[in-house]
């Protein structure tokens, strides 16, 4: 069991919006920056946020996420069928000394 | 641009060692607050990181691995090497060599750390069986 929090998925309709939770605690989430992941199927896992929500250079705008709390969340506008994948959030938990992943929430865009 | 890739056998036996070295090419390994590491994924799991080294060779590990890794660099060489030992089908699964960005922003004696793997070798499929 992961200390943070993911739904296990999902889903949405194409080009309408979808929200991924990631629930931490004060030692993680509430005090550290939160990344965001995507993994696609059969390719490597790409960093899609950093920082809370700054984007890498080439990640689209429809990308975006926020924390608040102990609480983090990744918004995807525009669904596309190419955008379904896990995705992945993760941050430094102080208490445990180390980096963290959430358990991962796939996305299915129907 | 910086590219890594992953390089080892695809099978290994239980109780043996796994050994797998990253390649890196296109950039320094030694840039501050840059780290060189390895995460897994195990079929129908979520991904799970198993280390990472400073190019100074200063070393950290994921507790529940820590008994059994050992990931090393030799810059001069421009890679990094990933060992576990006494492997078992527990530990057949897609490993990524990345790159890691660590540290912490500070203000008013209140440190934030940030975690990053921003790059990623394409992962190799290691298979743990006899």
């Amino acid at each position: 069991q992961s200390v943070l929090t993911q739904p296990p998925s999902v889903s949405a309709t194409p080009g309408h919006k979808v929200n991924i939770s990631c629930s931490g605690g004060s030692s993680n989430i509430g005090i550290n920056y939160v990344s965001w992941y995507q993994h696609l199927p059969g390719t490597a896992p790409k960093l899609l946020i950093y920082d809370n929500e700054k984007r890498p250079s080439g990640i689209p705008a429809r990308f975006s996420a926020s924390k608040s709390g102990t609480s983090a969340a990744l918004g995807i506008t525009e669904l596309q069928t190419g955008d379904e994948a896990l995705y992945y959030c993760a941050t430094w938990d102080n208490g445990l000394g180390g980096g963290v992943f959430g358990g991962g929430t796939k996305l299915t865009v129907l | 641009h910086l590219e890594l890739q992953e390089s080892g056998p695809g099978l290994v036996k239980p109780s043996e060692t796994l050994s797998l070295t990253c390649s890196v090419s296109g950039g320094s390994m030694t840039t501050s607050s840059t780290y060189w590491g390895w995460v897994r994924q195990p079929p129908a799991k979520g991904l799970e990181w198993i280390g990472y080294v400073f190019y100074s060779g200063t070393t950290y590990y994921n507790p529940s691995l820590a008994s059994r890794v050992t990931v090393s660099v030799d810059t001069s060489k421009a890679h990094f090497s990933l060992e576990l030992t006494s492997v078992t089908a527990a530990d057949t699964a897609l490993y990524y060599c990345v790159r890691l960005r660590k540290g912490a922003y500070c203000s008013e004696g209140r440190c934030s750390n940030y975690w990053n793997f921003d790059l990623w070798g394409r992962g190799t499929l290691v298979t743990v069986s006899s």
